[in-house]
């Protein structure tokens, strides 16, 4: 079980606006560690989305953005699309366990 | 445009040691800014992070993993590598390499496109 809490699966239809939290404690992103956002489409290695809590990388478009408070994080696409359908994952430092960790992943499905 | 290759067998026998290397091209990996590191997804799971390099060989290591694992770089040949030993099958996954910016909040911004190691006799 990894210490980051993401939904195993959301889901939307084209055009919706959908939200991905990612639930952490007070030894990662409660303690103010940077929550990031990576995009793995099928087959395919993970892609950096958001960056330190809200920043898009160049050529992210900005129907992707990210939000933190407390010992929480969210990531929210509106307008989605099919191409929008891959696996989400968040990822922040963990203080006690001296690692980099990763949430454990949530499946978005466009229907 | 920065990219990043592992190489290495595919296939790794268990109690044996797994060697990959991940080759930067597109920029130096003595960047003061990186640290070069290694992540693992087993088969339908989620990501694990393994270790980091820096380029003067200051190292970080998953503690869960920390006795079987040795990162090391080689600025020379702009590349570096993870051993993993005494493997199980429970040490079968695709193995990313990815540049991570320095600090604690560092984010991985560049991968590999992840080469599929198996553990089997």
């Amino acid at each position: 079980q990894s210490v980051l809490t993401q939904p195993p699966s959301v889901s939307g239809a084209p055009g919706q606006r959908v939200t991905i939290s990612c639930t952490g404690s007070s030894s990662n992103i409660g303690a103010g560690y940077d929550v990031h956002w990576y995009q793995q489409l099928p087959g395919t290695a993970p892609k950096l989305l958001i960056y330190a809590n809200n920043n898009r990388p160049s050529g992210v478009p900005d129907r992707f953005s990210g939000s933190k408070s407390g010992t929480s994080a969210s990531l929210a696409i509106t307008g989605l699309q099919a191409e929008d359908e891959a696996d989400y994952y968040c990822q922040s430092y963990d203080r006690s366990l001296s690692s980099w960790v990763f949430g454990g992943g949530t499946k978005l499905t466009v229907l | 445009q920065l990219q990043l290759q592992e190489s290495g067998p595919g296939l790794v026998k268990p109690s044996e040691t797994l060697s990959l290397t991940c080759t930067v091209s597109g920029g130096s990996i003595s960047s003061s800014s990186y640290y070069w590191g290694w992540i693992r997804q087993p088969p339908g799971k989620g990501l694990e992070w393994i270790g980091s390099v820096y380029y003067s060989g200051n190292t970080y290591y998953n503690p869960s993993l920390q006795s079987r694992v040795t990162i090391s770089v080689d600025t020379s040949k702009n590349h570096f590598s993870l051993k993993l030993s005494s493997v199980t099958a429970a040490d079968t996954a695709v193995y990313y390499c990815a540049r991570r910016a320095i600090g604690y909040g560092g984010y991985f911004d560049y991968w590999g496109q992840g080469t599929l190691v198996t553990v089997s006799s």
